[in-house]
């Protein structure tokens, strides 16, 4: 089955800096990757995705990249503000079927 | 667009009494939905997948006489912990995959329900 490794468990930066989480998935066949922020209490939310038959997104302070050769897909998040601290997850999916990452704790500094 | 909302948000029950858990998709007909289980600080652990109209399936090690899935609808599904005991004790979150649209990979999620057996 598919494994999703997940990386770093926890990062702190400051107010305005840049933050950088990398996840790597196991299964040639996943197709779909999609990102989750969870603040404490609630449920996931979706915050960006990509496919697999491209290789960047973007959507204002959030951009993720997809490198299929190497399986591995990261999520850019520019100028961080307080509200961006959250547990974030990646998850691959094939045939509809997610597997996460165990989730990185970002903590932005004011 | 795509709101899952769960019901209860949170519950505190007796031990061996049952609890029901709602999940439905508000503004989208979902084809399937997902079951999780979350330990405070980790990550999503599925424990079934439901369609609507067939009987769920359950994760390996997940009791399926302990966590009743019905997938009533295209909008929604139940869980029922049956006997509930404290090692129950979790929070639970259901996701819904649009039946079309809006991504049919894309996995939306409820807010959570916080369940509290005593």
């Amino acid at each position: 089955g598919e494994n999703v490794e997940q990386h770093p468990s926890t990062l702190s930066v400051q107010e305005g800096d840049s933050a950088v989480i990398k996840c790597t998935y196991s299964d040639s066949a996943s197709n779909y990757f999609p990102w989750y922020k969870q603040e404490l209490g609630k449920g996931p939310q979706l915050i960006i995705d990509i496919r697999s038959n491209v290789g960047e997104k973007k959507d204002q302070r959030i951009a993720v990249t997809l490198n299929k050769t190497a399986k591995h897909f990261s999520l850019h998040i520019t100028e961080t503000q307080p509200e961006d601290s959250a547990v974030y997850f990646c998850a691959a999916n094939n045939a509809g079927k997610s597997t996460f990452g165990d989730g990185t704790t970002l903590t932005v500094k004011p | 667009g795509a709101v899952v909302s769960q019901h209860p948000s949170w519950v505190i029950c007796k031990s061996g009494t049952s609890v029901k858990i709602e999940c439905r998709s508000l503004d989208f007909q979902a084809t399937t939905m997902f079951w999780y289980r979350q330990f405070p600080k980790q990550s999503l652990m599925l424990m079934a997948t439901s369609n609507e109209g067939s009987k769920a399936t359950y994760e390996q090690g997940v009791e399926k006489d302990k966590f009743l899935i019905n997938h009533a609808s295209l909008t929604l599904s139940t869980r029922t912990v049956t006997s509930a005991h404290p090692e129950d004790s979790s929070f639970y979150i259901c996701s819904a995959r649009p039946r079309q649209g809006l991504g049919t990979d894309t996995q939306y999620f409820g807010p959570g329900t916080r369940l509290t057996v005593l």
